[in-house]
């Protein structure tokens, strides 16, 4: 069965550092992963995907992502937070098939 | 056009209302899906249709009908809704799979409180 571990519930950085957020995946085949970003009171908007070319992966808004085989994480990074970037994010795995699994989230705050 | 649209964005209704949620899309996409959205929680997929039959049901409770018209269209009919339906629910659709393009395009969500 598919699962996704998102190790941190919230994170919180300063305005303009770095920010990570980490994602782990169980999957029995190749997936695809997603991170989606939401802000309050909003749907889903897409930041990147994984379909199995680059394993180094440009979003939306400076966000990157590194799909790690060996290590099954797919961790969101950016090299200096806005105060924008202040959502809840969630990393999706999805395998063969129409059914999407979602992490439980990751709340990041930047502080001014 | 690159939009998943939903209707209302906001509905109060009573516990003996029945009311219906309205998700379009026109993208082509053949799977489309209901998620229910508690406060800082994940989404939690309730339905799942694709080529406009319904592939995937999660033990959703009855008082909740999804409905799917047409390739473009999918409804949510409510009745009978209990006060811990109060949630945002959210449609998505995706691309038929094999097309390249495989993942999910959020509506904005209608924010619904049973009273």
């Amino acid at each position: 069965a598919q699962s996704v571990t998102q190790l941190d519930s919230h994170v919180s950085v300063s305005e303009g550092t770095p920010v990570l957020l980490r994602c782990n995946y169980s999957s029995s085949y190749s997936p695809s992963l997603f991170w989606y970003v939401q802000h309050p009171n909003k749907g889903l908007q897409l930041l990147l995907k994984y379909t199995s070319a680059a394993t180094l992966v440009k979003g939306i808004n400076g966000f990157e992502a590194e799909f790690k085989k060996s290590e099954t994480s797919f961790h969101l990074t950016k090299p200096s937070a806005h105060m924008s970037d202040a959502a809840e994010y969630f990393c999706v795995v999805r395998n063969y098939g129409q059914n999407f699994v979602f992490g439980p989230g990751t709340r990041l705050s930047v502080l001014p | 056009d690159t939009e998943v649209t939903q209707t209302p964005k906001h509905l109060v209704m009573g516990m003996t209302n029945k009311k219906s949620l309205k998700c379009e899309q026109h993208m082509g996409h053949r799977a489309m899906y209901w998620y229910k959205q508690k406060a800082k929680k994940p989404p939690e997929l309730m339905f799942v249709y694709s080529y406009e039959k319904l592939s995937i049901n999660e033990s959703v409770p009855s008082r909740f009908s999804p409905e799917c018209p047409n390739s473009s269209l999918l409804n949510l009919h409510l009745h009978a809704l209990q006060p811990e339906d109060s949630a945002l629910y959210l449609c998505a659709s995706s691309p038929p799979l094999g097309s390249g393009n495989n993942e999910q395009f959020f509506g904005p969500g209608t924010r619904l409180t049973v009273l």
